[in-house]
């Protein structure tokens, strides 16, 4: 299987602060993650692609000052929400796909979510 | 622009029932189909996936069928139970890019 985990799975912070999400592949090499977020019965939107050991990728509308990502290691990527705001608030998931056999494996497997409360 | 959209956003139905969601695409020519399964509060998992070469693919008590001239993928859940009731994704994926969009999502309640 293909574990991909998240920390925190739950943040409350004042608006103005700075938060930190991570997320691991946890029994697989992850060059390429993607971080999605999601409001309250909405779908899961893609707000970036993040590439080990380069710059992200990010979507349309997408501020890229705002959500900086940070794709240091094989295993690690790293979301922070700067100078958060209650308009931030949300469910935050990470996901990773397998490289194998020269190609991308299809299937995306997702970290638990992290659900940020901005106050 | 590309657009991914299923049927309706919340689907309920009697326990025993066959479940039958629809995922339509547009501006997409995808090699192939993935569903999945999210849970309130928790991250989806994959559930099946279908190629544009295949017509159709069974797991269990799922399946799905895919039709690239339509345009539209079909999941169906028979013998349904109130375990399944959960949010069902559409993710068409392409062979160039390696990013993934979501389809809305259709909230399934099966009812005891």
């Amino acid at each position: 299987g293909a574990v991909v985990s998240q920390h925190p799975s739950w943040v409350i912070c004042k608006s103005g602060t700075s938060v930190k999400i991570e997320c691991r592949s946890l029994d697989f090499q992850a060059t390429t993650m993607f971080w999605y977020r999601q409001f309250p019965k909405q779908s899961l939107m893609l707000m970036a692609t993040s590439n080990e050991g380069s710059k992200a990728t990010y979507e349309q509308g997408v501020e890229k000052d705002k959500f900086l990502i940070n794709h240091a290691s094989l295993t690690l990527s790293t979301l922070t929400v700067t100078s958060a705001h209650p308009e931030d608030s949300s469910f935050y998931i990470c996901s990773a796909r397998k490289w194998g056999g020269g190609l991308w494996q299809e299937t995306q497997y997702f970290g638990p979510g992290t659900r940020l409360l901005v106050l | 622009s590309q657009k991914i959209e299923q049927n309706s956003e919340a689907l309920n139905i009697q326990e025993g029932k066959t479940a039958t969601l629809t995922c339509n695409y547009t501006n997409y020519s995808p090699a192939y189909l993935q569903w999945y399964r999210q849970d309130p509060g928790r991250g989806p998992v994959f559930l099946l996936l279908i190629r544009e070469n295949e017509k159709e693919k069974r797991k269990e008590r799922l399946k799905v069928t895919f039709d690239t001239t339509l345009k539209q993928s079909l999941f169906h859940i028979t013998a349904s139970q109130p375990a399944d009731s959960a949010t069902y994704l559409c993710a068409p994926g392409a062979n160039t890019g390696n990013q993934f969009y979501f389809g809305t999502g259709t909230s399934l309640t099966v009812i005891p």
